[in-house]
């Protein structure tokens, strides 16, 4: 059962535009999301997080919204840049479960363009 | 500090050799977390340690896995009689609470012949 979904496996976007990930969850006990990413033979790195008691977080570039009713989150870029080419993981915890025990998506690729 | 370390990078093994890995998290960072990742699916939970106590495992973690933590310091992960199964990146995350984030260490590839 994937509690966290990416319906988006891949997304390309040209540099200077907006890339927007999309993430869908299922589990209504989660209460903390953030986005991952992921450079090839690395390590995921955190980027952003956001608490289910808002609905908005942003940090430079990277905005995440939080759509609570719809169980659906996204991670806005603007301006996009050729180095933010990588994997993208939306993760999930539940305050009720193990502290801080993540529920990662499948990813989506991005790809920024020249 | 170095970020979370793991060692070795890749490691080959014939299918029923077991195999130890080690992570060495952030100093200051008492919760450290191994997750598995398999060619196209994201990090799975494998097992969670606050200091040295072991306080949660998956149901992924077979009897053939089994971690350690000792005096709350460097972790290690063995997996007996490896099977082709195995094969996968395994991860290691420390933090140093929730709204934090994981750090995460580069992986270890596990190839499983």
């Amino acid at each position: 059962d994937q509690q966290v979904k990416q319906n988006s496996p891949s997304l390309s976007v040209q540099e200077g535009r907006i890339s927007i990930l999309n993430c869908d969850y299922t589990n209504s006990m989660f209460d903390y999301f953030l986005w991952y990413k992921k450079y090839p033979a690395e390590g995921p790195t955190f980027l952003i997080s956001i608490s289910s008691i808002k609905d908005k977080n942003e940090d430079g570039r990277f905005t995440v919204f939080l759509n609570k009713s719809a169980k659906h989150l996204s991670l806005h870029i603007v301006p996009s840049q050729p180095g933010d080419s990588a994997v993208y993981f939306c993760a999930a915890s539940a305050i009720t479960g193990t502290a801080s025990k993540l529920t990662f998506g499948t990813g989506t690729r991005l790809q920024v363009t020249l | 500090d170095t970020g979370v370390s793991q060692d070795p990078r890749h490691k080959i093994t014939k299918r029923g050799q077991n195999v130890t890995f080690r992570c060495d998290p952030i100093s200051e960072h008492n919760r450290l977390y191994w997750y598995r990742q398999t060619l196209g699916q994201g990090p799975e939970f494998l097992t969670y340690f606050q200091n040295e106590a072991q306080l949660e495992k998956s149901r992924l973690l077979s009897d053939r896995f089994s971690a350690e933590r000792p005096k709350g310091s460097f972790s290690t992960l063995e997996i007996q009689r490896t099977e082709q199964g195995d094969s996968a990146m395994y991860l290691c995350a420390s933090t140093a609470g929730r709204n934090y984030g994981y750090t995460f260490g580069s992986g270890t590839r596990l190839t499983v012949v």
